[in-house]
Formats: structure tokens, C-alpha cells, sequence
């Protein structure tokens, strides 16, 4: 069965720096990664989709990896803005499902 | 990218009323619909699979005649929460799965809040 797992539960950084988000998975099956931003309230922005093939993605400040074997996704994020500020949560598609972290809560600073 | 609106964004009932909540694909045909919940502070739990034209495929511990899920037309996915009581109270995203270009991206709406008092 699928689990995912993400590290830390909650950061607070302040403006300017860069920072990782830790996404592991159990299962190596896993067939896309996908991460998503979550503002209070709200439903999820998907910002970044690691296809099966694919190791990394890139969108502005952000840049995803992906390690199967290892069964750890990263998402980066350069520069940290207060806007920035959400909840992330990365997901495992596997078996036509699509399972979710516990996400990371960001704060960012001014 | 692709849009997925829900409706409404909020609604508050009485305890025993059914809701109703709305999920569409505004410029993309969607087979496949996802219906989540999420409780404050925790991560999305699937509920459902909803495929155009067929039933929808609960998750182990959803009671399909709680929450019924139709799926009538690849651009609209329904879930009706029945007899609605207070421990339902919880916030509903649902997705959608582009169809055309197998991408596997899913795109979600904005999300439902109920709360039943």
C-alpha cells in the first residue's frame, strides 16, 4: 500500500532563502509525482508533474525531482517570498490513485 | 491549464438534509473525476473514482449510500451527501483527469466547505 510521507510538517523561513520540501514514497511503483500549493481555505494549485519518464521538473522558482529507486521527491524553492506561504502537499500516482502527503506548512517571512 | 469549478464554495445545512455539490471541467472533457475530503490540518483522503457513464469506485470505509457520486457527462460530477450529519461537516475537493491528452495531470476545484449543524 502507498504511503506518503513529508518532512518537516511545518517550516518557517526568512525572505530570501532558499529551501527544499522532502517528499518520500513507499511503494517504487509509483507512476507520476505530482506537487500542489494549498492556501487556507482553498483547494490545490498543481504546480509542478513528474511524469513516470521524467527525473525533474522546472517552473520559475521551483524545481521538483523525482528518484524512484530511492522513493524521495524534493521540491526547491529559490528566493522565498512571503507570498509564498502555504501549505504544500506533494501525491503518488499509483494503481490509478492518487495518494497524498501530510504536506508541509511554509511560512515565509518578510 | 485546464479549469475545474465546484459549486457551492460553501454550505451550511441542517443535520438530516442531503447536499448536493457540483464538480466541472469548464474546457476539458474529464473521464475520470476524484472526489477527496479533508479534515482541518490533515492531508486529502480519496473517497471515490467517478467515471463518465459507469458507478463510481468508493475507497474502502465511504459508504456509497452516504455519499452518492454521479457522473452523467464528461464536463459534471455530482456528490450528494445524504442525510447529512454533523461528523460530515468537512471541506470536498474533487479533480479531473484530462482526458485528451493522457498527461495523468490532475487539475481540482476549489473545494466545497460543509458544515452541518
Amino acid at each position: 500500500k502507498q504511503e506518503v510521507t513529508q518532512i518537516p510538517a511545518a517550516l518557517s523561513v526568512p525572505e530570501g532563502e532558499n529551501l527544499v520540501l522532502n517528499c518520500s514514497f513507499t511503494d517504487s511503483a509509483i507512476y507520476n509525482l505530482q506537487w500542489f500549493r494549498q492556501d487556507p481555505g482553498k483547494g490545490l494549485t498543481s504546480l509542478l508533474l513528474i511524469q513516470s519518464s521524467q527525473r525533474e521538473q522546472t517552473s520559475g522558482r521551483l524545481n521538483a525531482s523525482l528518484d524512484k529507486s530511492s522513493g524521495r521527491s524534493t521540491l526547491y524553492i529559490a528566493a522565498s517570498q512571503p507570498g509564498d506561504s502555504a501549505t504544500y502537499l506533494c501525491a503518488g500516482e499509483g494503481g490509478g490513485k492518487l495518494i497524498f502527503g501530510q504536506g508541509t506548512e511554509l511560512s515565509v517571512k518578510p | 491549464g485546464a479549469v475545474v469549478s465546484q459549486h457551492p464554495s460553501w454550505v451550511i445545512c441542517k443535520s438530516g438534509t442531503s447536499v448536493k455539490i457540483e464538480c466541472r471541467s469548464l474546457d476539458f472533457q474529464a473521464t475520470t473525476m476524484f472526489w477527496y475530503r479533508q479534515f482541518p490540518k490533515q492531508s486529502l483522503m480519496l473517497m471515490a473514482t467517478s467515471n463518465e457513464g459507469s458507478k463510481a469506485t468508493y475507497e474502502q470505509g465511504v459508504e456509497k449510500d452516504k455519499f452518492l457520486i454521479n457522473h452523467a457527462s464528461l464536463t459534471l460530477s455530482t456528490l450528494t451527501v445524504t442525510s447529512a450529519h454533523p461528523e460530515d461537516s468537512s471541506f470536498y475537493i474533487c479533480s479531473a483527469l484530462e482526458g485528451h491528452t493522457n498527461t495523468g495531470e490532475l487539475f481540482f476545484g476549489e473545494g466545497s466547505r460543509l458544515t452541518v449543524l
